[in-house]
């Protein structure tokens, strides 16, 4: 099975709004990256949050990471239609410096 | 633009046959990575190598290898080909083997019939 999950599946909002994305995860992780994959292409890396971090920022993505619930979320503020995407999240296992991907949130942003 | 190429693009061949895929790092990379990427299996990780050397090792068939060669690309040697092989096939790269951001090529679309 998949060491990270990302909830929901799908997401589907007007250009403007806020969109939030969930990932969880079973064991203890050195960091949590999150890509974005525009379809059929290749992964874009946005951000890793190493396990002491709790929250990191870059231009509209905003990261959080809480490991006693191990879980992490992306939040993207006032999307645009070129934010229409998948998103993944990607964990390290403790003792492994391989990223293990969830099946990935595909976010739609109408505009 | 990763900096990360692969070739072919695209790839249609049939059942039984073999077929090897090419990746180039991004320049100063000396680590790259092979992915799977299907509709049921989701992204499942294959091989890594570091530096010529096999360094990690996941989801990847018995018929399925990989090398890296001493300029650093890696070819993906994928054999007796089946339907459900059909997917697409990333390589990432990163600068060393470890807690590294990965960037990743273009893919290649392998569809076989």
């Amino acid at each position: 099975s998949q060491q990270g999950e990302e909830d929901p599946q799908a997401l589907s909002i007007q250009e403007g709004e806020n969109a939030t994305m969930n990932c969880s995860y079973k064991t203890s992780i050195n960091n949590l990256q999150w890509y974005r994959q525009n379809s059929g292409r290749g992964l874009v890396h946005l951000i890793l949050i190493r396990s002491n971090e709790r929250e990191k920022h870059s231009g509209r993505l905003r990261v959080t990471l809480d490991t006693s619930k191990k879980s992490s979320s992306l939040l993207i503020t006032a999307s645009r239609a070129a934010d229409t995407a998948s998103y993944f999240c990607a964990t390290d296992r403790g003792g492994s410096y391989i990223p293990t991907f969830g099946r990935g949130t595909s976010l739609i942003v109408h505009p | 633009d990763s900096g990360v190429t692969q070739t072919p693009k695209h790839l249609i061949t049939a059942t039984g046959q073999r077929v090897t895929l090419r990746c180039s790092p991004r320049s100063g990379d000396l680590s790259v990575y092979w992915y799977q990427q299907s509709l049921d299996q989701g992204l499942q990780f294959l091989i890594q190598y570091y530096n010529g050397e096999e360094r990690a090792k996941g989801n990847i068939l018995e018929r399925f290898s990989a090398q890296q060669f001493p300029d650093l690309h890696s070819e993906l040697n994928l054999s007796s080909l089946e339907l459900g092989d059909s997917a697409l096939y990333f390589c990432a790269s990163s600068e060393g083997g470890r807690k590294e951001t990965q960037y990743f090529g273009p893919g290649t679309r392998l569809l076989v019939l």
